[in-house]
């Protein structure tokens, strides 16, 4: 058990739909990250918070958004969803952001399906 | 651009036999590498990291990786096989990500590892 809590495991919902999935990082740690794999594009990053602020964009969409709230549990929004946007999406906690030998812990998973 | 690259998608070998998984790496700068393994239906789980000093680092489940310098590799290996080793491997890189200061990680496309009995 990696520490790091991800709900629901497991959406299905339709597409135009909005959904929230949910993260709380380890205990401690002030970082917070969010991945999105596909068999087709691999482990892809999408956006990192540090203590409630928004620290680095990677290729999330604007359809998504996602917010570290002060108790540091973090939320991904996805809106206007698409079929292709059918992934498994990973949170991901570290103790900080500016240690380059900082090891990120790693949730299970959401697994997003859109019908 | 920093990235990582793991030139095989599927690795087989047998039971007992020694296993390489290979990764390269591009990244300016002293390399920050990391391997984490995915089993079916599971979060990734951190396996070792090279930050410097000994060029051979050893992790958990028995895995070793070995950083090359000149051939800008960071193998992952072990020398005996296990049944239970079979899952996604995933070689990673940490690099500053400019403008923010904080470090990112981005991973390779993973090799999924079949260890046959």
């Amino acid at each position: 058990d990696s520490g790091v809590t991800q709900t629901p495991k497991h959406l299905i919902t339709a597409t135009g739909q909005r959904v929230t999935l949910r993260c709380s990082p380890r205990s401690g740690d002030l970082s917070v990250y969010w991945y999105q794999q596909s068999l087709d594009q691999g482990l892809q990053f999408l956006i990192q918070y540090y203590n409630g602020e928004e620290r680095a964009k990677g290729n999330i969409l604007e359809r998504f958004s996602a917010q570290q709230f002060p108790d540091l549990h973090s939320e991904l929004n996805l809106s206007s969803l698409e079929l292709g946007d059918s992934a498994l999406y990973f949170c991901a906690s570290s103790v900080g952001d500016r240690g380059r030998d900082t090891e990120a812990f790693f949730g299970q998973g959401t697994r997003l399906t859109v019908v | 651009a920093q990235s990582v690259a793991q030139p095989e998608d599927q690795v087989n070998v047998a039971e007992g036999n020694p296993l390489t998984v290979k990764c390269t790496y591009s990244v300016s700068g002293n390399p920050y590498l990391f391997w984490y393994v995915q089993y079916p239906n599971r979060g990734l789980q951190f396996l070792l990291k090279y930050i410097t000093g000994d060029n051979l680092v050893k992790g958990s489940y028995g895995f070793e990786a070995e950083f090359n310098k000149s051939q800008t590799s960071f193998h992952l290996k072990k020398p005996s096989a296990l049944v239970s080793d079979s899952a996604l491997y995933f070689c990673a890189v940490r690099f500053l990500y400019s403008g923010a200061g904080s470090y990112q990680l981005t991973f390779g496309k993973g090799t999924k590892l079949s260890v046959i009995p």
